[in-house]
């Protein structure tokens, strides 16, 4: 079955960086689009950043644009979010998600944003 | 950007209640809408696709209709695994957008 496992979430100082990785298993990997997607606590969720199959295109929502970086390894089967100058309202449960329409999520993984 | 605007925020419902949520589009988004039910601490689950398209594997007390602008999300008996908070998503027009969430809560 579908599995998709956030990890590399923590507390971050304002202005710090974070790495998050996200493990695929149970589908091929690279012939799907890979999103990632954020909650902020008592928000609903706000779509992120895609990227394509080949990493040949990527999109990024206006709030994160500059700062986040999205990209993959379709050898090990992984996306990842490259995530500067960390802001409070960064703060956030982070997801991957399966293609874009979100066919599929991971559990998260939390991203707190604090001095 | 579109506005997903999902309706009721919270609702309250008995074991075996119809209950149906909308979410209205600010335009057209055609069928590009899911329905995802999340629970603390869980993965979401999505339940529709294509708005009205049943996800594999998800019980056929769940249903989804519409296009354009208005979309409903139905379940025709609840059951108590179905209280959780639902969300919509369009995924026509970048950037793909949310509605706001409806908790769905044990009366």
């Amino acid at each position: 079955q579908v599995q998709l496992v956030e990890s590399g979430g923590g507390l971050v100082k304002p202005g710090g960086s974070l790495r998050l990785s996200c493990a695929a298993s149970g589908f091929t990997f690279s012939d799907y689009y890979m999103t990632w997607i954020r909650q902020a606590p008592g928000k609903g969720p706000e779509w992120l950043s895609y990227i394509s199959t080949t990493s040949g295109f990527t999109k990024y929502a206006d709030s994160v644009k500059g700062r986040f970086t999205i990209s993959r390894d379709n050898a090990k089967s992984s996306l990842y979010l490259q995530m500067n100058s960390l802001r409070v309202e960064d703060t956030a449960i982070y997801y991957c998600a399966r293609d874009l329409a979100a066919g599929y999520w991971g559990q998260g993984t939390l991203v707190t944003v604090s001095s | 950007d579109i506005q997903m605007t999902q309706s009721p925020s919270s609702l309250s419902a008995s074991v075996g209640d119809r209950v149906t949520i909308t979410c209205r589009a600010s335009q057209g988004i055609r069928n590009d809408l899911g329905w995802y039910q999340h629970k603390p601490g869980k993965a979401p689950k999505r339940l529709i696709y294509a708005a009205s398209s049943l996800q594999s594997g998800v019980p056929s007390r769940f249903s989804g209709s519409g296009s354009g602008t208005e979309f409903t999300l139905t379940i025709s008996s609840l059951q108590p695994e179905d209280f959780a908070t639902y969300y919509c998503l369009q995924h026509n027009s970048y950037p793909y957008t949310f509605g706001q969430g409806t908790k769905l809560e044990i009366k």
